[in-house]
């Protein structure tokens, strides 16, 4: 069981907007904000796509958005794509011995 | 280019050992904190190891510790784990990945993955 909770499952028409949660506790996303989200194209490499809470690294579409409320962080994609179907796994620092905790992954369809 | 390439993964015993590394090129390695994380066949993204840039602070998941140990070599511009005692619930891809030097517990770069297989 993973440390953060995700949905195992989102789908969203193209052109359309589209919500993963990630809940964890106190101890970690809704201690810091150090929560970040990683896009995952099967056979594929992880690719940061937010970072503490809400901010975008260079070259990651404006489409792709984050917040956090308590301890629930959210990654919004708006004008899905094809491309966005892939694997989404939020993590955050936790002040646990852990360091870091991922959360169980969310596998997003474009229908 | 910023690259992390490992190598060292394949097909172990149970209780057998393996070394993983990870080869850095194209940013000043001995400058940034460097992590691997694994990903089970099929399941998702687990933490596994953090060692500071110069080496001295090094954290570990309760699942791996006193069996792993990550190390590197600044002047060599690598990144290890040693791997004792594997188990089967050691098989996954096992990733290099750097933290970014402005976001604590970020990691902006990944390698491509090597494959560790613990069966008998």
């Amino acid at each position: 069981q993973s440390a953060l909770t995700q949905p195992a499952s989102v789908s969203g028409s193209p052109g359309q907007s589209i919500t993963i949660s990630c809940t964890g506790t106190s101890s970690d996303v809704g201690g810091y904000n150090y929560v970040s989200w990683y896009q995952q194209h099967p056979g594929k490499a992880p690719k940061l796509m937010i970072y503490e809470v809400s901010n975008r690294p260079s070259g990651v579409p404006d489409r792709f958005s984050g917040s956090k409320s308590g301890n629930t962080a959210s990654l919004t994609i708006s004008g899905l794509q094809a491309e966005d179907e892939a694997d989404y796994y939020c993590s955050s620092y936790t002040s646990s011995s852990t360091l870091v905790v991922f959360g169980g992954g969310t596998k997003l369809t474009v229908l | 280019e910023v690259q992390l390439v490992e190598s060292g993964g394949g097909l172990v015993q149970p209780g057998g050992s393996l070394r993983l590394s990870c080869a850095a090129s194209g940013f000043t390695f001995s400058s940034y904190e460097m992590n691997w994380v694994r990903q089970a066949p099929g399941k998702g993204l687990e933490w596994v190891s953090y060692i500071s840039s110069s080496g001295s602070t090094i954290y570990y998941a309760d699942s791996v510790k006193g069996r792993f140990t990550i190390s590197r070599d600044n002047a060599k511009n690598s990144l290890y784990l040693q791997m004792n005692s594997l188990r089967a619930e050691d098989t996954a891809v096992y990733y290099c990945a750097r933290v970014m030097d402005t976001a604590m517990v970020t990691f902006d770069y990944w390698g491509q993955g090597t494959l560790v297989t613990v069966s008998s």
